[in-house]
């Protein structure tokens, strides 16, 4: 299975919205609505955003969003705060009964 | 509010087994509904789902083609925890292994380990 495709890098100014996509095929992303992302601070464990393509954990700002459209989840991050700056990483369920993740992406808040 | 704490050793001889242990509080191993998975996190592989265990009436496990002739992912009802094995190790599998907690079985992780770095070295 391979991993899902997401860009390096993207970057933003305090205040600007960014979106990071996440593109799979129709045996992953575009089969299932069970699209998932995660923020991950430079050495810690990964914390969960967004599950189920579009829903919050209780308790995240609703300053984070996901969506999807055919085999391309994304993830939108609104009013950027310098704390945002991490790697994301999506996830999505597979035709195979596995799970398999994006390369990350490194968001840079400028 | 479910925590993993994870443990086992963080250097292992090519060949041999590495084992990991994922004690949880806040839930229970036997959950009707949360899968309980190993993922790992290496510069090379990336993020990289292993398998899981699960409970719905009887014990079931999946497990990642990749791994899927080396790894057995055990429950441990007694003490409320999990544990990986993988077999026949090699420098491939050093990476920083993470236990995480699916609560629905929607295929999301919430909560993670705290992780543990594995070196595959003699």
């Amino acid at each position: 299975q391979s991993a899902l495709t997401q860009p390096a890098s993207v970057s933003g100014s305090p205040g600007q919205s960014i979106t990071i996509s996440c593109t799979g095929t129709t045996s992953d992303v575009g089969g299932y609505n069970n699209v998932s992302w995660y923020q991950q601070h430079p050495g810690k464990a990964p914390k969960l955003l967004i599950s189920g393509v579009n829903n919050r954990p209780s308790g995240l700002s609703n300053r984070f969003s996901g969506s999807k459209s055919g085999n391309t989840a994304s993830l939108t991050i609104s009013g950027l705060q310098a704390e945002d700056e991490a790697d994301y990483y999506c996830s999505s369920y597979t035709n195979s009964s596995s799970v398999v993740f994006g390369g990350g992406t490194k968001l840079t808040v400028l | 509010q479910a925590q993993l704490q994870q443990s086992g050793p963080g250097l292992v001889k090519p060949s041999q087994t590495l084992s990991l242990t994922c004690a949880i509080s806040g839930d229970s191993v036997s959950s009707s509904s949360a899968a309980w998975n190993w993922i790992r996190q290496s510069p090379s592989r990336g993020l990289e789902w292993l398998g899981r265990t699960y409970y719905r009436s009887k014990w079931y496990n999946d497990y990642a083609v990749s791994v899927m002739s080396r790894i057995t992912i055990t429950p441990e009802t007694s003490k409320n925890q999990f544990s990986l094995q993988l077999n026949s190790v090699t420098p491939e599998d050093t990476a920083v292994y993470y236990c995480a907690r699916d609560p629905l079985g929607g295929n999301w992780y919430d909560p993670w380990g705290q992780g543990t770095l594995v070196t595959v070295s003699s």
